[in-house]
């Protein structure tokens, strides 16, 4: 088993609509982050939470520390949002680097 | 400057070629790191420099070699490398390696042919 799960895997959607992806993890983490790739293939970093919540712009991350368990929002989605959304953690102490999740692929169809 | 740059953008190589990755960052980040990611997989590590020091090897075959000069520079040297080797190499940096955030690469990607 992943010590990171996403889902869905795959999620299309209509320009306007409320997105909901959902990572959980089997792991002691010191933090966790979300991060977005465009086909291009660069990554770039979202958030980046040890507790509670954090908005920027249209997107909202929350975690569940208890539950282990993190979501990240999207509201009034755009065409532009079609990515690659990453969970990853940093276990323990962070010096490990990032273990990833398997990602989640967003479309949102005009 | 809030980038990591990453050259090439492309890369194609023969088996018995070498050639260099270069990753740079002027944010004086102290720890580094180079991830390989193949297509619709997430990235996995490969190295962590933490001031300027090898401090985690993954497990990587000797044909890939890294190397930090200095605090902003982290190359990879590639050699003899095999087909399957092809993939996108991601560099990333952060202030610290404990729990601050990370800057990526926008990447290398790799053909062996």
């Amino acid at each position: 088993k992943n010590e990171v799960e996403q889902s869905p895997q795959n999620l299309t959607a209509q320009e306007g609509e409320f997105i909901t992806i959902n990572c959980s993890y089997s792991v002691g983490i010191s933090a966790l982050h979300w991060l977005q790739q465009h086909p291009g293939g660069g990554i770039v970093s979202l958030f980046m939470l040890s507790s509670g919540k954090k908005k920027h712009g249209r997107l909202i991350a929350t975690i569940n520390i208890q539950e282990k368990h993190s979501s990240l929002h999207i509201t009034a989605s755009h065409p532009r949002d079609s990515a690659v959304y990453i969970c990853a953690v940093a276990k323990g102490g962070g010096a490990d680097g990032l273990t990833f999740g398997k990602g989640t692929h967003l479309i949102i169809q005009p | 400057d809030t980038e990591v740059t990453q050259t090439p953008k492309h890369l194609v190589m023969g088996m018995t070629n070498k050639k260099s990755l270069k990753c740079e960052q002027h944010m004086g980040h102290r720890a580094m790191y180079w991830y390989k990611q193949k297509a619709k997989k997430p990235p996995e590590l490969m190295f962590v420099y933490s001031y300027e020091k090898l401090s985690i090897n993954e497990s990587v075959p000797s044909r890939f070699s890294p190397e930090c000069p200095n605090s902003s520079l982290l190359n990879l040297h590639l050699h003899a490398l095999q087909p399957e080797d092809s993939a996108l190499y991601l560099c990333a940096s952060s202030q610290g390696t404990h729990n601050y955030g990370y800057t990526f690469g926008s990447g290398t990607r790799l053909t062996v042919v």
